[in-house]
């Protein structure tokens, strides 16, 4: 069965610092896509990075790049130079790219950026 | 374009009503999801329509629960006689379902805050 962990329930940076927000996966299907979703406190969800299990280079979109690790199972997103509005819940989620490809979640992280 | 919209963004019932949530997928998207958000057991999968496909119902919690989509777009969830415990945001997400890849990516609704009295 698919499952995320996501071992920090909260994190602090400040703000044009880097930060990196941990993810592990499990599964069985050796074909999946990981993805990060950012959730503001007006609720919703905002994708914001994909990787795929047979993508050979470290996915990358803006500010944001995942440090994917496919033998440690790890997929972390790092966000460079940290913005008062990066301050959000942020997810991982893993889909088996076999079967219908409901996507499995996380339990989140809090980021906090300060001044 | 326009995302994915759900209605209503709140809305608080009493407990045995029946309720009913809608959302409007992205134009052209052929793929939606319904996921529940809720304090105790974070983001969870509720159930999933492709096109003219048998639905995954594998997700529904109980018979309480059920979900239709018609001309493959407007999906309705009804949650029938209403407990306390199922007071949660709905989100519902949608796809273009393609070849697996980047652009199966699942695109956001705003969701729909349920509260049962």
């Amino acid at each position: 069965a698919q499952k995320i962990t996501q071992t920090q329930p909260g994190m602090f940076v400040q703000e044009k610092e880097a930060v990196t927000l941990d993810c592990t996966y499990d599964t069985s299907d050796p074909s999946y896509g990981l993805f990060w979703y950012k959730q503001p406190s007006s609720g919703e969800m905002i994708f914001l990075i994909y990787q795929g299990s047979y993508d050979q280079q470290n996915a990358t979109e803006g500010r944001y790049s995942l440090n994917f690790q496919k033998a440690r199972k790890s997929a972390n997103l790092v966000i460079s130079a940290s913005q008062l509005g990066d301050s959000a819940m942020y997810f991982c989620a893993m889909r088996e790219e076999t079967g219908f490809q409901k996507l499995v979640f996380g339990t989140g992280t809090r980021l906090l950026v300060s001044p | 374009g326009a995302g994915v919209s759900q209605s209503p963004s709140n809305k608080v019932t009493e407990k045995g009503k029946d309720v009913e949530l809608r959302c409007d997928p992205i134009s052209g998207h052929t793929a939606l999801y319904w996921y529940r958000q809720s304090l105790g057991q974070g983001l969870e999968f509720l159930i999933y329509f492709q096109g003219n496909s048998a639905p995954d119902k594998s997700g529904l919690p109980s018979d309480r629960f059920s979900a239709e989509r018609t001309g493959g777009s407007v999906s309705t969830l009804t949650i029938q006689r209403t407990q306390q415990e199922d007071s949660a945001v709905y989100l519902c997400a949608s796809s273009s379902r393609t070849s697996g890849r980047k652009t199966d990516t699942q695109y956001f609704g705003p969701g729909t805050r349920l509260t049962v009295l």
